[in-house]
C-alpha cells in the first residue's frame, strides 16, 4: 500500500510569503495529523482531523496557519504570512479508525528567509 | 502538562557493543508510549508501542521494555544499519489520539 505522501519536500520562501503544504494520507485512513519539528526541539502536534472535520487543534500555533482536509481525503497546511520562526520540518501523519499507530510521512522542510 | 525526556542525547557504539536507550516520562493516564525510528530526511518509522508496566517487545536486534515511570530500548549486537535517531512519544489521556515526543537520541554505530 502507498505511504503517506507529502509535498513538496522542501520550500524556501521569503518572510511575508505565503506557502502550501500537502499531505496525502494513507487510503481510508481517517485519521489526519500535522506535526512539526523546529531546529532543536522536540516534534511537536499541531492538529487531528478526523475525516473532514477537525478534531483538536490545540497546537496551532497562531492564526497564520490554516489547515482543511476536502472530502476527508487530502489536506493542506497553509501559512500566510510565514514568518522566521516557522521554519522547520512539516510531518504529516495518517492512522486507520480505531487505531492509534501512526505512519508518517517523510516531512516537508519550510524554510523562511 | 506531558513531559518525555530522552536520554542520553547521543550515542556512539562499535558494532556489537549492546547498549539501552532511556525513555522517561510524566503523564496522566498513560494510554500508549511508542518507539520511533527516524532515518536522516525521512519522517518516524513506527517500531514498538507498549500499553502497560512490565510489557516487553522484540524486533530483531531491538527490544522495548515499559515501567511506571521509563521506558528502555535495548539494542542487541548493533550494527551499522541500526544508526538513526530512535524517538520515544506517548499518548495519554481519555480518547486523546496525540503524541507528546521526546528529543531522542541520536545513536552512531561503527564497523
Amino acid at each position: 500500500e502507498a505511504g503517506v505522501t507529502q509535498f513538496p519536500s522542501h520550500s524556501v520562501i521569503e518572510k511575508g510569503q505565503t506557502v502550501t503544504l500537502r499531505c496525502d494520507p494513507i487510503s481510508g485512513h481517517d485519521n489526519l495529523y500535522w506535526y512539526r519539528r523546529v531546529m532543536g526541539k522536540e516534534i511537536k502536534f499541531l492538529l487531528h482531523f478526523v475525516k473532514e472535520s477537525k478534531q483538536d487543534e490545540s497546537g496551532m500555533p497562531n492564526n497564520r496557519f490554516l489547515a482543511e482536509r476536502t472530502g476527508g481525503t487530502y489536506s493542506t497546511l497553509k501559512v500566510q504570512p510565514a514568518e522566521l520562526e516557522d521554519s522547520g520540518v512539516y510531518f504529516c501523519a495518517s492512522s486507520d479508525r480505531g487505531s492509534y499507530g501512526y505512519t508518517f510521512g517523510s516531512g516537508t522542510r519550510l524554510t523562511v528567509v | 502538562e506531558d513531559q518525555v525526556t530522552q536520554s542520553p542525547e547521543a550515542l556512539r557504539l562499535q558494532e556489537g557493543e549492546s547498549s539501552s536507550l532511556n525513555c522517561s516520562y510524566t503523564v496522566s493516564g498513560l494510554r500508549g508510549l511508542f518507539w520511533y525510528r527516524q532515518d536522516p530526511g525521512k519522517g518516524p518509522e513506527f517500531l514498538f508501542t507498549l500499553y502497560s508496566a512490565g510489557e516487553e517487545k522484540e524486533k530483531e536486534r531491538l527490544k522495548a521494555t515499559l515501567t511506571k515511570k521509563e521506558s528502555f530500548l535495548h539494542i542487541t549486537a548493533p550494527k551499522p544499519e541500526d544508526s538513526a535517531t530512535y524517538l520515544c512519544a506517548v499518548q495519554a489521556g481519555s480518547n486523546d489520539y496525540k503524541l507528546s515526543f521526546g528529543a531522542g537520541t541520536t545513536v552512531t554505530v561503527r564497523a
